[in-house]
């Protein structure tokens, strides 16, 4: 089955900065992978998603980019708020409509110190 | 607000007990997933059903079974409750392009 990696597992930024975390996947059939941001006691979010037949996906101050042959996929996001602190999923998912499974990563805690 | 509704938000039991989980996935979506997520943990996948029948399934013990019914609501049944079972429980839903909406979570206590 699909095995997803996420590093960095925490990550602490100067309010400003950019932040950067990176997933790689083991199934190159995964053509759907999607971010998902979850605040404390709150539930997942999609923040963002980038499909197999796209290198790169902007949405104000969050971009995702996609290399399939190197199988890895990152988020970056600049100009970090606090309001940005929350823990990051990347996933990576396989199939289509309702066959579609999706895989996520371990998760990555992103804290913006002011 | 999502569109997906789950009950109860909080349930307290002893272990070796049985609970029944409920998700109201949003409108028009036929796929419902539950994830299993324990404190500071990651979401584990637990078993996706699509208009019914099921279509994936990932690490989900024995002893707990899922079903969706014919107004695509879900349930997860939990039994021989352990403490280690304890976690937030997550459902979510999806139409086609796959992106997935949660559900705010069922928050299980077994003591």
């Amino acid at each position: 089955g699909e095995n997803v990696e996420q590093h960095p597992s925490t990550l602490s930024v100067q309010e400003g900065d950019s932040a950067v975390i990176k997933c790689t996947y083991s199934d190159s059939a995964s053509n759907y992978f999607p971010w998902y941001k979850q605040e404390l006691g709150k539930r997942p979010q999609l923040i963002i998603d980038i499909r197999s037949n796209v290198g790169e996906k902007k949405d104000q101050r969050i971009a995702v980019t996609l290399n399939k042959t190197a199988k890895h996929f990152s988020l970056h996001i600049t100009e970090t708020q606090p309001e940005d602190s929350a823990v990051y999923f990347c996933a990576a998912g396989t199939g289509s409509g309702g066959y579609q499974k999706v895989t996520f990563g371990t998760g990555t805690k992103l804290q913006v110190i002011p | 607000d999502s569109g997906v509704t789950q009950t109860p938000k909080h349930l307290i039991t002893a272990t070796g007990q049985r609970v029944t989980l409920r998700c109201s996935p949003r409108s028009g979506d036929l796929s419902v997933y539950w994830y299993q997520q324990s404190l500071d943990q990651g979401l584990q996948f637990l078993i996706q059903y699509y208009n019914g029948e099921e279509r994936a399934k990932g690490n989900i013990l024995e002893r707990f079974s899922a079903q969706q019914f014919p107004d695509l609501h879900s349930e997860l049944n939990l039994s021989s409750l352990e403490l280690g079972d304890s976690a937030l429980y997550f459902c979510a839903s999806s139409v086609d392009r796959g992106i997935q909406y949660f559900g705010a979570g069922t928050r299980l206590s077994v003591l």
